[in-house]
């Protein structure tokens, strides 16, 4: 059990451009969560696979953001036309099913400037 | 909607006193209950869960926190503090649905400790 990865660790981006964000859960998780944390706040949900299936997505998934998990295992986050208002911690999250709590991964640091 | 209210932004404690970090959560029925601690950019750790069953949960660490449904808490302590647990807090409540336990967080209680 090496536990949840999450790649890269930083991320600077200018204003405008795409950029996307890797996470290698726990490899017998079949549930994949995606969060995202301002300065200041706790995790806020983004969305959430089990298996390759994406099941549910916030409202604060708005339709520059895309995630998938192609083979229900590893996933990745895209951000288009990334804006300064994008900019957080976006931690990565996996778990074998809901009666378990969640491991998750160090996260990756976004700063759009 | 569930919710999740720590009302202590910050508390400092001195090594060797005794700790207690609130929370309180509004949910319809009986929640999963959680509590993680995270250090200076890194993820979160989880300390401990309550699902059903005995109140009084014991987690990882020496910390055990109490559900107590009359007053929708579930506060986390630990009996005597040392200066490693210095870091950021947070209580979550986890929907019970079948298909989803996405949790709801709240602001968090960032804990120094002094030496």
């Amino acid at each position: 059990d090496t536990g949840v990865s999450q790649n890269p660790r930083h991320k600077i981006t200018k204003r405008g451009q795409n950029v996307t964000f890797r996470c290698d859960p726990i490899s017998e998780h079949n549930r994949l969560y995606w969060y995202r944390q301002t300065l200041g706040q706790g995790p806020e949900f983004l969305t959430y696979f089990q298996n390759e299936a994406q099941l549910e997505k916030s409202r604060l998934l708005s339709d520059r953001f895309s995630a998938e998990r192609p083979k229900g295992s590893f996933s990745t986050l895209e951000i288009q036309r990334t804006e300064q208002g994008d900019s957080a911690m976006y931690l990565c999250a996996s778990n074998r099913d809901s009666n378990y709590g969640y491991t998750f991964g160090s996260g990756t640091r976004l700063t759009v400037v | 909607a569930q919710s999740v209210t720590q009302p202590d932004i910050h508390i400092t404690v001195s090594e060797g006193a005794s700790l207690e970090l609130r929370c309180n959560y509004s949910y319809g029925a009986t929640p999963y209950l959680f509590w993680y601690v995270q250090s200076p950019g890194q993820g979160l750790q989880l300390l401990l869960k309550y699902f059903s069953g005995d109140t009084l949960v014991q987690g990882i660490k020496g910390f055990e926190a109490e559900f107590k449904r009359s007053q929708s808490s579930f506060n986390l302590r630990k009996p005597s503090v040392h200066w490693s647990d210095a870091a950021e807090y947070f209580c979550a409540v986890g929907e019970r649905t079948g298909t989803a336990s996405k949790l709801t967080f709240g602001t968090g209680t960032r804990l120094q400790v002094t030496l």
